[in-house]
């Protein structure tokens, strides 16, 4: 999997949008961009993937650069309940074997949801 | 529908015991994966499952092992349980083996003392 670049933390006001941005300088044709969160104690959560174009979702928004080298997720109403670690990783869409199978998170971006 | 189940929540283990964790997919998954994760490893891929197949592993020791059963549930074992096994244990699902969006459990923490 391409690697990624994220800040270690961030913070965002409740209510306000909470914009995360992920580098991926190295991603492939066929790579996607995937984003989980793992609140404190719980399971990693599925956020939101995409290819190139800008997705949307009932939890997010996924802005991918035209030249596909950067993502941004956008939480559009920011609530304390989003304080969580996000992780964006690069990934196959597809099982292309290899490696593929598995999963592997960097550091992500600790994102604290203030009053 | 009802996500990754995964059980017990929270457990408390004694060094050499053995412990078994179990793990329900989405409806429908086929595809069944279990990690482990350690704030000094990160996430750590154990093992995948098939069509009760394992189809992968990653590189732990042979204590770790699991099944699956027909109908996509299923379980880890980790015998003879060390300190390091201290764990968050993920079971994690998608509809089949292709594909790369998996959904993750709640996990199982166990604690070896």
């Amino acid at each position: 999997d391409a690697k990624t670049t994220q800040p270690t933390s961030m913070d965002c006001a409740e209510g306000r949008a909470a914009n995360l941005p992920c580098n991926h300088s190295t991603i492939s044709g066929n790579e996607y961009v995937y984003w989980y969160r793992q609140i404190h104690s719980q399971g990693p959560q599925y956020i939101i993937h995409g290819l190139k174009n800008n997705e949307t979702n009932e939890m997010a928004s996924l802005i991918i650069t035209e030249d596909r080298k950067s993502s941004t997720l956008i939480l559009p109403h920011a609530t304390l309940r989003d304080t969580a670690v996000y992780y964006c990783i690069v990934r196959p869409g597809g099982y292309s074997g290899g490696s593929n199978y598995k999963l592997t998170f960097g550091k992500g971006t600790l994102l604290t949801v203030n009053p | 529908k009802a996500g990754v189940t995964q059980t017990p929540r929270y457990l408390i283990k004694t060094r050499g015991q053995q412990v078994t964790l179990s793990c329900s997919p989405i409806s429908g998954h086929r595809s069944v994966s279990w990690y482990q994760q350690t704030p000094g490893q990160g996430l750590q891929f154990l093992f995948e499952y098939f069509s009760e197949t394992q189809r992968n592993k990653g590189n732990f020791p042979g204590r770790f092992s699991g099944r699956q059963f027909s109908n996509s549930r299923s379980e880890m074992n980790v015998s003879t349980l060390e300190l390091g096994d201290s764990a968050l244990y993920l079971c994690a699902s998608k509809p089949d083996i292709l594909g790369n969006t998996i959904y993750f459990g709640e996990g199982s923490w166990l604690t070896v003392v």
